[in-house]
Parts: structure tokens; sequence; C-alpha cells
């Protein structure tokens, strides 16, 4: 059973569209990360939401932390083929300990 | 990477074998942790340490051992390897223990693929 869930599983864009994706749990997270993940690579940090109802921006990228902060959610701008990627989020909750618990993540492709 | 070496990157060996793959970073970070990548399951924490010979398990560390003598080295080693230990591991370092504060962040190195035949 997976903590955080993310749907969808995958996804395949044209460039210039917009995208959203999500990130699901039934547990309350003191904290979210987002991360990209390119192949062959480790993932890179893009993001860490704490306060329930936060909105972030990075440039093309928006995130959200749910009010509960419960779930999340990233929406992607005009999206470019160097947006392409594995999406992961990752929460931090003191019962699950030292330990970020990462979801499957969402596959994206942008196509040119 | 941001200062953090995996070796080696790809291994292909049997089951039964033993193997060790080698974590090193130049950040002088406190915290490292060993994370395995499967499809479907996202990242899932192995071991991680909090300080030289300080080490503590994670969410899936059965059949894995580590250790850490020195700061920018961290060790797992799979004593008999299977083949349920395919997967690609990735160790991340953290300056910071904190995970609820937003003040923790992971970097993680390039990957170590583990094929057991």
């Amino acid at each position: 059973t997976q903590l955080l869930e993310q749907s969808p599983q995958f996804l395949s864009i044209q460039e210039g569209e917009n995208l959203t994706v999500y990130c699901n749990s039934s547990s309350v997270f003191s904290s979210l990360q987002w991360y990209r993940q390119e192949p062959g690579e480790g993932p890179v940090l893009l993001v860490t939401v704490v306060t329930g109802g936060e909105v972030k921006k990075l440039k093309r990228l928006t995130f959200q932390f749910g009010d509960a902060r419960k779930d999340s959610s990233l929406h992607i701008t005009a999206a470019q083929p160097g947006d392409t990627g594995l999406y992961l989020c990752a929460g931090a909750s003191r019962e699950y300990g030292q330990n970020f618990v990462f979801g499957p993540g969402t596959r994206l492709s942008v196509l040119p | 990477d941001a200062g953090i070496t995996q070796s080696p990157r790809h291994k292909v060996t049997e089951t039964g074998t033993p193997v060790t793959l080698r974590c090193h970073q130049t950040e002088n970070h406190r915290y490292m942790y060993w994370y395995r990548q499967d499809p479907g399951h996202g990242l899932r924490l192995i071991h991680y340490s909090y300080g030289v010979k300080d080490t503590d398990k994670g969410e899936v560390s059965d059949g894995y051992s580590v250790s850490r003598s020195k700061t920018e080295d961290f060790l797992l080693t799979l004593e008999s390897a299977t083949s349920s230990q395919t997967s690609v591991y990735f160790c991340a370092i953290s300056e910071t223990g904190d995970l609820f504060s937003g003040a923790n962040v992971l970097t993680f190195g390039a990957g170590s693929r583990l094929t057991v035949l």
C-alpha cells in the first residue's frame, strides 16, 4: 500500500499545453517536497512546502499544499520539452520517523 | 551531482554473492541515506546514518547492512544478494536531519544499477 499516491502515472502532452499532477495521502504531513528526476540521474529537489494552503511558484511551475496537509499539486504552464521527467512527491511525518515517504511518481513526456 | 559519487554505477552479480555499494561525499554533511527505487514504488529508505558509526534502519532494511567509518563514506552491503534486490540504489545526503520544518534538503547521487541473476 502506497502512503503517497500520485496521479496520473503517465502523461504525454504537446509543447505549450498546461498540466496538473497530483499527490494524495490519507496521512497528514509536516512538510512535502517535489522532485524531478531525469533518466540515469538522481532526483533533484524543486520545492518544499510546509504550511497548509501554501502556494509556491518556480517560473512556470506552481506548487500547492492542501489545506489539511494531506495532498499537493504541481501545475506546469506552457510545458516545454525540458520539463520531461519523472516527478516525485515526498512527505515527512513524525509518524514515519526519519524517513521521507516517496510517491511512485508521474512520468511526464512533453513532445515538441 | 553536488559532491556525491556512487560506485559502481552498474553491477551484475549472481544470487548468493556479496555486494558492496559505496557512496562518497565531499560536502561534509552529517546525514547520509541509502534508498532503492523500483517501478511503481518510488524511493524507499533502506538505512540512514546521522554520524560516524551512527546508523539506523529504514523502511526496507532486511537483507542489507551499512557502515560509516568516515564522514564522507557510507557503504551499503548485501551479504548474499537475491533477485529481489535487483534495483537502482540511490545515496542521498543532507546537512540537517530536520524533516519537519522544511529545512531538510536531500541531494541525491546518480544511482547504482544492480542486477542480481
